[in-house]
């Protein structure tokens, strides 16, 4: 089994919502991660955590919160985003943060902001 | 700066024939390589993957090959079936560093 699971599918928000972004495996997974997407593009890494610990932060706006309240689960809060951050944003996760190895993508939450 | 390339934004193949994706690397310290296929309104699913340790790897009609010193790998898929017309993405890792560094991708079209 290498699912990784994403809610919602879809996401319609205003500038001024505050919304959640959910991800959750059951691989054993010690790390995973938060990609965002445009069209045409390849993913963008925004953010990994290691051991449940943020080990990675890209550089990424403020508006944009990770959370991992477990091994199994990762979140990314939403505040006063713009429309430019619409994007599909993907979840993965890879079993070992020591070595290189296979990372696992979820099917990814559809964002728009209007 | 993008430190994997995929030049050809797009491949067009006939049902049965090979398709062969190209991908190069500036980075000399990326050691692990992979392939990723993505259909639309899905997120990318693993294909196949190889050490730089290695110069091939073969998972049934899947075969990565790769060149260190041109910093080249390609993918062949044979035979070619309707079902992998896809955006395939190329992606590489530097050691204990857990990005991974993507292509911009080639759409892949088979034709029957």
């Amino acid at each position: 089994d290498t699912e990784v699971t994403q809610t919602p599918k879809h996401l319609v928000m205003g500038m001024t919502n505050k919304k959640s972004l959910k991800c959750e495996q059951h691989m054993g997974h010690r790390a995973m991660y938060w990609y965002k997407q445009k069209a045409k593009k390849p993913p963008e890494l925004m953010f990994v955590y290691s051991y449940e610990k943020l080990s990675i932060n890209e550089s990424v706006p403020s508006r944009f919160s990770p959370e991992c309240p477990n091994s199994s689960l990762l979140n990314l809060h939403l505040h006063a985003l713009q429309p430019e951050d619409s994007a599909l944003y993907l979840c993965a996760s890879s079993q070992d943060p020591s070595r290189p190895n296979i990372q696992y993508f979820g099917a990814g939450t559809r964002l728009s902001v209007l | 700066d993008q430190q994997v390339k995929q030049n050809s934004p797009s491949l067009s193949v006939q049902e049965g024939r090979i398709s062969i994706l190209n991908c190069d690397y500036t980075n000399s310290m990326f050691d692990y390589f992979l392939w990723y296929k993505k259909y639309p309104a899905e997120g990318p699913t693993f294909l196949i993957s190889i050490s730089s340790i290695k110069d091939k790897n073969e998972d049934g009609r899947f075969t990565v090959f790769l060149n260190k010193s041109a910093k080249h790998l390609s993918l062949h898929i044979v035979p070619s079936q309707p079902g992998d017309s896809a955006v395939y993405f190329c992606a590489a890792s530097e050691g204990r560093n857990y990005k991974l560094s993507f292509g911009a991708g080639t759409t892949v079209t088979v034709r029957a």
